[in-house]
């Protein structure tokens, strides 16, 4: 099992640029969540989905967007890219007692 | 939603027994309480689960009282290598709800 995985590992953008993060994960979990940890931060909310065709906004959902694509991949997107979405995305998934994390993706915006 | 609160930083040393506490005063009744450790650069994982009483496992004891509004996550001689960020959790076990972080208690191990 690859547990939860997510692509890029790293990314830089220009601001207004758009862009997608990937996450996927094979442990036939229902739920799924994004989040974003600034430096020297806790780990914020952004949205998270209960199953293909759900999505719930969490705690910082504005500037995004998501899609459950289907039980595997939970994807997550940047419209127009701003210097305050600067930040390592975090993709989860829930299992019967705790959350996977993927390893997480650096996104810089310039 | 449960908020936690937790310390912002604790020091310790090679060896020594750390106890990080939660508060969590409007826990609901099917709540529980799980614990994750966060290391630099890398995303959070597990440590330990708990609804009431006492848990442990391999790596830490979870400690909760009668009336659940706070936890004591327990981690025996601690070495360097559990210099990280530890995050207490409250929310339906394996159920779908918004889980929410804390900013997490920042441990500090020492030689």
């Amino acid at each position: 099992n690859a547990g939860v995985t997510q692509t890029p590992k790293f990314q830089v953008l220009k601001t207004g640029q758009s862009m997608t993060l990937q996450c996927a994960q094979d442990m036939n979990h229902n739920s799924m969540y994004w989040y974003r940890q600034d430096p020297g931060m806790g780990l914020r909310l952004i949205y998270y989905s209960a199953s293909e065709g759900t999505t719930d906004k969490g705690e910082v959902p504005n500037g995004y967007n998501v899609s459950r694509l289907n039980k595997r991949e939970f994807s997550l997107r940047l419209e127009s890219a701003a210097p305050s979405q600067t930040s390592v995305y975090f993709c989860a998934s829930l299992g019967p007692n705790e959350q996977f994390f993927g390893p997480g993706t650096r996104l810089t915006v310039l | 939603l449960a908020k936690t609160t937790q310390p912002i930083s604790m020091d310790s040393y090679e060896g020594q027994e750390v106890n990080i506490t939660c508060s969590h005063n409007n826990i609901a009744t099917n709540d529980y309480i799980t614990w994750y450790q966060q290391f630099p650069s890398q995303g959070p994982r597990f440590i330990i689960q708990g609804y009431k009483t006492k848990v442990t496992n391999e790596v830490a004891s979870l400690f909760i009282p009668a009336d659940r509004k706070s936890s004591t996550l327990s981690l025996p001689r601690v070495s360097l290598s559990d210099t990280a960020v530890y995050y207490c959790l409250v929310g339906e076990s394996g159920g779908y709800n918004k889980l929410i972080f804390g900013a997490g208690t920042r441990l500090a191990v020492h030689p």
